[in-house]
């Protein structure tokens, strides 16, 4: 079965860096659009990141634009965040998620990783 | 002013209809965009529910009843999610979401109360 499991979230000190992974199984990593969601406590959803199926093309919110880096390692079915000049605002549960082909249906998603920016 | 707009909270009463809307900003149309659902309980992560653009292209997540359904009010320039015969089990948390200007957005959410 379709499986997404996050980690790499933690307590870290506002300008330092995390990085998160997104471990995939039970579907062909490689042909899939990817996406990091994050939820700050007691908040709405805000999306973060997207990165296509060949890692060629990647969108970001303007939020982390310039900070986060998004990519993949599609032999390990593996996503990842590079978070770098963290602040109190990047607090969140980082949820991946994965999008049906070309429909943008988020239709997978992870339980999340705690991030927490504190210092 | 927000690209989605939800009202912050609904409630309705088991077995009746709820209507929850998704309000788009003056100057984006709701007709060229497909509107997407998704609902989530605590401590649970997002659930996909619908896309709905136009009853000619839409598409139902995989196992959501037919009781929830999508549909859009353009005179209100806004995408709805109906939930029908309301069940204690549809008290979540609901968020729409469209793709615009190269970005993924989320609405607000709302939070649905059945009781």
């Amino acid at each position: 079965q379709v499986q997404l499991v996050e980690s790499g979230g933690g307590v870290v000190q506002p300008e330092r860096s995390l990085r998160l992974s997104c471990a995939a199984s039970g579907f062909t990593f490689s042909s899939y659009v990817m996406h990091w969601v994050r939820q700050a406590p007691g908040k709405g959803l805000e999306w973060v990141a997207s990165i296509w199926s060949d890692g060629t093309t990647v969108f970001y919110a303007d939020s982390v634009r310039g900070r986060f880096t998004i990519s993949r390692d599609n032999a390990k079915n593996t996503l990842y965040l590079q978070m770098n000049s963290l602040r109190a605002e990047d607090t969140a549960v980082y949820f991946c998620a994965r999008e049906i082909v070309d429909t943008g249906d988020f239709d997978y998603w992870g339980q999340g990783t705690l991030v927490t920016v504190s210092s | 002013q927000a690209v989605l707009t939800q009202p912050s909270s609904l409630s309705a009463s088991p077995g009746t209809s709820a209507s929850l809307t998704c309000t788009l900003r003056s100057g984006i149309s709701v007709g060229t965009y497909s509107i997407y659902w998704y609902q989530q309980k605590p401590g649970s992560p997002p659930h996909y529910l619908l896309r709905y653009k136009s009853d000619s292209d839409k598409h139902q997540g995989s196992g959501v009843p037919s009781r929830f359904s999508g549909s859009k009010d353009a005179s209100a320039n806004a995408g709805i999610l109906l939930i029908s015969g309301l069940q204690s089990e549809d008290e979540a948390d609901y968020y729409c979401m469209i793709w615009h200007s190269s970005a993924w957005v989320f609405g607000g959410g709302t939070k649905l109360t059945v009781l």
